[in-house]
C-alpha cells in the first residue's frame, strides 16, 4: 500500500513565523502535491511537483513556496505565516503513468495565531 | 478545465443502495472520472475511476453515459461506516497537467441506522 506521511497532525504557529510542512511518500512516485482544505471550499491545489527540483503553481500559490530536493519528500513553506493560512493541509502523491490516482496523507491541521 | 457539480448532501439508511450523480458538462476527450471518499480528520481515499460505460470494483460501481457529461457513483448496501464526503473529479493524471485536477465541494453522505 502507498503510504504518504505528513510530519505533524496538528501545528500551532504565530503570525509572521516561517512554517515548514513536510511530506514523505514511500512508493517512488514522480508527482507530489500540496492542497489546503477549508469548510465550504473543498480542496484547493497550492503547488505540485512532477520531478525533483521541479514545481508548478496550483490555483492558490500566493503566500506559499515549495521545495523538492529528493524524490520522496515535498515540503510546503509559509514564508511569513498569516491568520488566513489557518487550514487543513493535505499532501498527495501519484505515479507519472496516465490516470493513476492520487494518494493522500492524513493532513496537518495548522493554526496561525 | 472541466468543473463538476454534485449534490451538497444526501441521506440514506443502512442497507440501501446509494447513487450520487456528478455533472461535468465540459469534460474533455482525454479526461477520466475519479471518485474519492473522505472521512473526518483523514485525507481523501481513492474509490473508483472510469472513462466510459460501467466500472465495478469491490467497493462501488461507476456508471458513465455515452455523452460522458455526467457520472453516477453507486454504493451497494451502505453501512454507517460509509458516512463520509464523496468527491467527483475529472481530469488527466500523469503529466505536467497533473496538478489541474479539481476537487469540488463534494457530497456529504449521512447513513442512518
Amino acid at each position: 500500500d502507498v503510504k504518504v506521511t505528513q510530519s505533524s497532525r496538528y501545528l500551532v504557529k504565530r503570525t509572521g513565523e516561517k512554517v515548514f510542512l513536510e511530506c514523505v511518500q514511500d512508493m517512488d512516485h514522480e508527482n507530489m502535491f500540496w492542497y489546503r482544505q477549508d469548510p465550504g471550499l473543498g480542496l484547493r491545489l497550492i503547488y505540485f511537483s512532477y520531478d525533483v527540483k521541479m514545481k508548478e503553481k496550483g490555483d492558490i500559490p500566493e503566500g506559499y513556496s515549495v521545495s523538492r530536493e529528493k524524490k520522496e519528500r515535498f515540503s510546503l513553506i509559509l514564508e511569513s505565516a498569516s491568520t488566513n493560512q489557518t487550514s487543513m493541509y493535505l499532501c498527495a502523491s501519484s505515479s507519472q503513468y496516465k490516470n493513476q490516482p492520487q494518494h493522500f496523507g492524513d493532513g496537518t491541521r495548522l493554526s496561525i495565531l | 478545465l472541466a468543473k463538476t457539480t454534485q449534490p451538497i448532501s444526501m441521506d440514506s439508511y443502512e442497507g440501501q443502495e446509494v447513487n450520487i450523480t456528478c455533472s461535468h458538462n465540459n469534460i474533455a476527450t482525454n479526461d477520466y472520472i475519479t471518485w474519492y471518499q473522505q472521512f473526518p480528520s483523514q485525507g481523501p481515499r481513492f474509490i473508483i475511476q472510469g472513462y466510459k460505460t460501467k466500472v465495478t470494483n469491490e467497493v462501488a460501481s461507476l456508471f458513465i453515459p455515452a455523452d460522458r457529461k455526467s457520472s453516477t457513483l453507486s454504493l451497494p448496501r451502505v453501512s454507517l461506516s460509509d458516512t463520509a464526503v464523496y468527491y467527483c473529479l475529472v481530469g488527466i493524471n500523469g503529466s505536467s497537467n497533473t496538478g489541474k485536477l479539481i476537487f469540488g465541494q463534494g457530497t456529504t453522505l449521512q447513513v442512518k441506522p
